[in-house]
């Protein structure tokens, strides 16, 4: 099955860069996703990326997918106090049934 | 439509009870899904419908766990006889598959079970 790798922790100062990691196993995954959750709250789409792109930016997110070392990251710009939540890489094939890293907890201090 | 929702939020329950739990997806979508996380992981699929049919069920899903959407709208999950080991937080989520949507899935906030 697939394994997916997160870091668990990440801190950052309002007003950096966030950049979060995530490696994965299966290269024949389609669509890499982004989910953020915040306490209390189910998961919410932040974004998605066919396994045909290398880049994708909405906004302040950006996604970077390096296929062939098998890495995937989320960049977010002038992060926020309302950024921190736990931010799950999830990827999934022609079944649309993902599977997610285990979160990486963005924690935003001023 | 105000999203997916879920009943109960949470629910506490002794070991070896039986407990249901509801799950009513956007109204339009065509497939639900359950999942069950626990605390530092991500969700792990257990289930999903389209429509009615039950289309796929993860080795998760042990004999205990049964589900059913029997009109194609809410989904119920129920669990038999609880062990302590169902401690979990149980998250359902929709989608609309076909029509050239995306496939999107939109989670409720989840069901928290605690089996003391």
């Amino acid at each position: 099955g697939e394994d997916v790798e997160q870091s668990l922790f990440l801190s950052v100062r309002e007003g950096d860069s966030s950049v979060i990691n995530c490696t994965y196993t299966d290269s024949s995954s389609t669509y890499l996703y982004w989910y953020k959750q915040e306490p209390g709250a189910g998961l919410q789409l932040l974004t998605y990326i066919f396994s045909n792109m290398d880049m994708k930016q909405d906004q302040r997110l950006t996604v970077l997918l390096n296929k062939k070392d098998k890495h995937l990251s989320l960049r977010i710009a002038d992060t926020q106090t309302g950024d921190s939540a736990i931010y799950f890489c999830a990827l999934s094939g022609g079944s649309y049934i993902p599977t997610f890293g285990r979160g990486t907890s963005l924690i935003v201090h001023p | 439509d105000t999203g997916v929702s879920q009943d109960p939020r949470h629910k506490i329950t002794k070991r070896g009870q039986n407990v249901t739990f509801r799950c009513d997806p956007i109204s339009e979508h065509n497939r639900l899904y359950w999942y069950r996380q626990t605390l530092g992981q991500g969700p792990e699929f257990l289930t999903y419908f389209q429509n009615e049919a039950q289309l796929e069920k993860s080795r998760l899903l042990s004999d205990r766990f049964s589900a059913e959407r029997p009109k194609g709208s809410f989904s119920t999950l129920e669990i038999q006889r609880t062990e302590q080991g169902d401690s979990a937080m149980y998250l359902c989520a929709s989608s609309l598959v076909g029509g050239g949507s995306y496939n999107e899935q939109f989670f409720g906030p989840g069901t928290r079970l605690t089996v003391l």
